[in-house]
């Protein structure tokens, strides 16, 4: 049971680069979020995802995209890299009951 | 001002000291949450309160609805106890999404 992978861990990219990075989940949660974390700022919500096939905006989703096609996985799409999107990302997986939010252990990108 | 605000930014202690870390919101809340992000960045959901307190182990947290105020305490610090300490609530008109503060950095001497 290995609960939220993300992959890649590290990357760096140059500006107007694309990348997807990763999120899958092994604990059947319908729930799925992607954060941004940057410093002297708390998590920020990207996009987040109630059921396989449905995603929604969060509090800054300009410049990525998401997708859901298969419920243990969610992506997370840069289609033209910015320096302003160098941050560490984290995703999380919950129950709709909510319970708690599990994460996964983060991608740490950075755009030259 | 941020909906959710922690106190304070920086923390250092001795091994051995209690702590209280806070957190302060100004929306109405379903529940909050305190999570532990260790120095690797790995991040742990430690509590979920929707009133009163909770224990683990030396870990208590605590919430008063009316006062819109949140404290975690840490009783006999250690080192290994060194991480940030993160509030977020989940808002009654947002669903499962949570709203996070900027986190306590807690740093534990021996």
């Amino acid at each position: 049971n290995a609960g939220v992978t993300q992959t890649p861990k590290f990357r760096v990219l140059k500006t107007g680069q694309s990348m997807t990075l990763l999120c899958a989940q092994d604990m059947n949660h319908e729930y799925m979020y992607w954060y941004r974390q940057d410093p002297g700022m708390g998590l920020r919500l990207i996009h987040y995802s109630v059921g396989e096939g449905t995603t929604a905006k969060g509090e800054v989703p300009d410049g990525y995209n998401v997708s859901r096609l298969k419920k243990q996985n969610f992506l997370l799409g840069l289609e033209s890299a910015a320096p302003s999107q160098t941050s560490v990302y984290f995703c999380a997986s919950s129950y709709p009951n909510y319970q708690g939010q599990y994460f996964g252990a983060g991608t740490r990108l950075s755009v030259l | 001002k941020n909906e959710v605000e922690q106190s304070p930014q920086n923390l250092t202690a001795q091994e051995g000291e209690f702590i209280t870390i806070n957190c302060s919101y100004s929306v109405g809340i379903s529940a909050l949450h305190w999570l532990q992000q260790h120095p690797g960045g790995g991040i742990v959901s430690l509590f979920m309160l929707s009133s009163g307190k909770k224990k683990h182990g030396r870990l208590i947290a605590t919430i008063n609805i009316q006062e819109k105020h949140s404290s975690l305490h840490i009783t006999a610090s250690h080192p290994r106890d060194s991480a940030v300490y993160i509030c977020a609530v989940r808002m009654k008109t947002s669903g499962s999404r949570l709203t996070f503060g900027e986190g306590t950095q807690l740093t534990v001497n021996p």
